[in-house]
This record gives structure tokens, C-alpha cells and sequence, in this order.
């Protein structure tokens, strides 16, 4: 089990926007502005798409956006595109014991 | 531009030791700023980290898999190495070396990964 949670899948169709949430605690999400997102596609290695909870690395299209609200993440893909359908995963600092937590995916299929 | 890539065995017998090793790029596993750290995922699961090493050689690991992993560094050859005792079927999972970087927090250079297979 997955210490953030995220839902298994979401959907929309091309042009929509679509908002991932990922869930912690007071000590990973709540605890730091430490979350990021990557994008993965079948059989590729993740991409970081989203850092320090609302940057984007140079080349990530400004249609991914990231927010946080108390111990939930977001990722908001706006203006959805076919090339937008992939796994994503949230991430979170979680203190020096135990530094970096993932949460299970979510499966984002654009209709 | 960075490349990571990781290499070993793609099939190990239960409870014999997991040894992958993963070559650097265009940067230095010796540099300050960035941990280089290994990354796991099982078939159709999610992500689990696996431990960092940092310049110098100080080490950090999840405390689910301390007692059977270790990670150190080759400065010589710009690459590290990831070994894994005691592995059962669980430990079946494509293995990952990714770059962090320190001030954010995030892992920002992924190589491609490679698929270890617990079997007799």
C-alpha cells in the first residue's frame, strides 16, 4: 500500500481539463513544499513534470499546473491532448528517516 | 544533457543477492549538489524508493529494505551500484536510478530502467 493516495484512474476528453489529488499527511504533503508529479508511459521511464509542488521544469507544457492544499496535492492538465494519456504519480519529502514517499498512480485516459 | 542508465542480471534465484549497476553522463555521481538514488516498481504497482547515495559515499535507505540493501559509488568509472540480498518474489520489480536534486526535493534525470525477475 502506497503511502500517498491517489484515485486509480481519471478521465476527459481533448480540450478539458482533468485534476489529479494526492493525499498524505501532516509529516509528507502537509509537512513540505517538497511534492512533484511525473508522467509515465507505458514501458518509459517517468518524467518529472511538476517540482516543489507548482514549478515546471524547462519543456513541460504550462497546460500541467500543481497546487497543494493542507495535506492534498493536485495536478490539473488543462486543454487535454491525446499525447496527455499516461500514468501519474505524486511524490512528497517526508522527513530524514524515510526522505521521499510516492503515492500508487493514476491512470489518465483522454477519451 | 544527463543520461542515466542501469544494467545487471534480468533474473536472480530466491534468496540470492540482486546486484544492478547504474552508468552516468554528462554529470558526476561525485557532485555536492545531487543524491543518486534507486527506485523500484513492481509489475503494475506503484513506486517504492530504495535508497540514495550522496558524495563521499553516505548512504541512506528505506527502513523496509535496510537490512538487505547497500548502495556505494565507482567515482572512477562515474557510475553506482545497487545490491540486494536475500531476494524472494516480492523483490520482482523494473529498477530505477534517478538523480535528486537537493534543494527541491525531486528526482529530475530517470534512467530507463531494467527488470529483475525472482525465480528459480
Amino acid at each position: 500500500q502506497s503511502a500517498l493516495t491517489q484515485p486509480p484512474s481519471a478521465s476527459g476528453s481533448p480540450g478539458q481539463s482533468v485534476t489529479i489529488s494526492c493525499t498524505g499527511t501532516s509529516s509528507d504533503v502537509g509537512g513540505y513544499n517538497y511534492v512533484s508529479w511525473y508522467q509515465q508511459h507505458p514501458g518509459k521511464a517517468p518524467k518529472l513534470m511538476i517540482y516543489e509542488v507548482t514549478k515546471r521544469p524547462s519543456g513541460v507544457p504550462d497546460r500541467f499546473s500543481g497546487s497543494k492544499s493542507a495535506n492534498t496535492a493536485s495536478l490539473t492538465v488543462s486543454g487535454l491532448q491525446a499525447e496527455d494519456e499516461a500514468d501519474y504519480y505524486c511524490s512528497s519529502y517526508a522527513g530524514s528517516n524515510n526522505p521521499w514517499v510516492f503515492g500508487g498512480g493514476t491512470r489518465l485516459t483522454v477519451l | 544533457q544527463v543520461q542515466v542508465q542501469e544494467s545487471g542480471p534480468g533474473l536472480v534465484k530466491p534468496s540470492e543477492t540482486l546486484s544492478l549497476t547504474c552508468t552516468v553522463s554528462g554529470a558526476s555521481v561525485s557532485s555536492g549538489s545531487h543524491y543518486w538514488s534507486w527506485i523500484r516498481q513492481p509489475p503494475g504497482k506503484g513506486l517504492e524508493w530504495i535508497g540514495f547515495i550522496y558524495y563521499g559515499g553516505n548512504t541512506k535507505y528505506n527502513p523496509s529494505l535496510k537490512s538487505r540493501v547497500s548502495i556505494s559509488l565507482d567515482t572512477s568509472k562515474n557510475h553506482l551500484s545497487l545490491n540486494l540480498r536475500s531476494v524472494t518474489a516480492a523483490d520482482t520489480a523494473v529498477y530505477y536510478c534517478a538523480r535528486v536534486d537537493l534543494l527541491g526535493e525531486y528526482f529530475d534525470y530517470w534512467g530507463q530502467g531494467t527488470l529483475v525477475t525472482v525465480s528459480s
